[in-house]
């Protein structure tokens, strides 16, 4: 099955910094890579995503990258605020028997902005 | 994006009793719903998948018979924990995908479930 590793587990950057989060993934049939932000005691939000079609993808201060050869995808967030205070967690998408996609997600990166 | 709504927020049970948590899918139809739990500072555990109409299948290690999947609309799925045991409290989260969602897969707000 699938095994998405994450990196860092955690990740403080200052006010107006750049962040990067990195994701590696194990299935080459894997064809879909949410990005999720989860604040404390809720459910996880999707914030970008990106198909194995496409190598990029830009919104506002928040871009994916993909590297379908290398097998790794990571999040970039620009110009960060405090309120980007979060833990986000990719996820890389295999059918299962029963054709229903099935997300495997990394182990999460508790992202901490300093004001 | 499409709306995925769980309810309750937040539920106490005592030991011995069953919940049931529901997942709607406001603005479209799920046809597939996941079930996840997560324990603090840990990412998310698939339990359960389940298609409308028919059976949920579980992840290894999953009781099917403690946590009671049902899928019987194209709005609605229901987790039920059975005979509820103090290291079932966890956050139970659900997730939903299908016609109207672009197939993208959105999440509900999460059921903190506390059993004493």
């Amino acid at each position: 099955g699938e095994n998405v590793e994450q990196h860092p587990s955690t990740l403080s950057v200052q006010e107006g910094d750049s962040a990067v989060i990195k994701c590696t993934y194990s299935d080459s049939a894997s064809n879909y890579f949410p990005w999720y932000k989860q604040e404390l005691g809720k459910g996880p939000q999707l914030i970008i995503d990106i198909r194995s079609n496409v190598g990029e993808k830009k919104d506002q201060r928040i871009a994916v990258t993909l590297n379908k050869t290398a097998k790794h995808f990571s999040l970039h967030i620009t110009e960060t605020q405090p309120e980007d205070s979060a833990v986000y967690f990719c996820a890389a998408s295999s059918h299962s028997s029963g054709s229903a996609r099935q997300l495997t997600f990394g182990s999460g990166t508790q992202l901490t902005v300093l004001p | 994006g499409a709306v995925v709504s769980q309810h309750p927020s937040w539920v106490i049970c005592k030991s011995g009793t069953s919940v049931k948590i529901e997942c709607r899918s406001l603005d479209f139809q799920a046809t597939t719903m996941f079930w996840y739990r997560q324990f603090p500072k840990q990412s998310l555990m698939l339990m359960a998948t389940s298609n409308e109409g028919s059976k949920a299948t579980y992840e290894q290690g999953v009781e099917k018979d403690k946590f009671l999947i049902n899928h019987a609309s194209l709005t609605l799925s229901t987790l039920t924990v059975t005979s509820a045991h103090p290291e079932d409290s966890s956050f139970y989260i659900c997730s939903a995908r299908g016609r109207g969602s672009g197939n993208t897969i959105y999440f509900g707000e999460g059921s903190w479930l506390t059993v004493v």
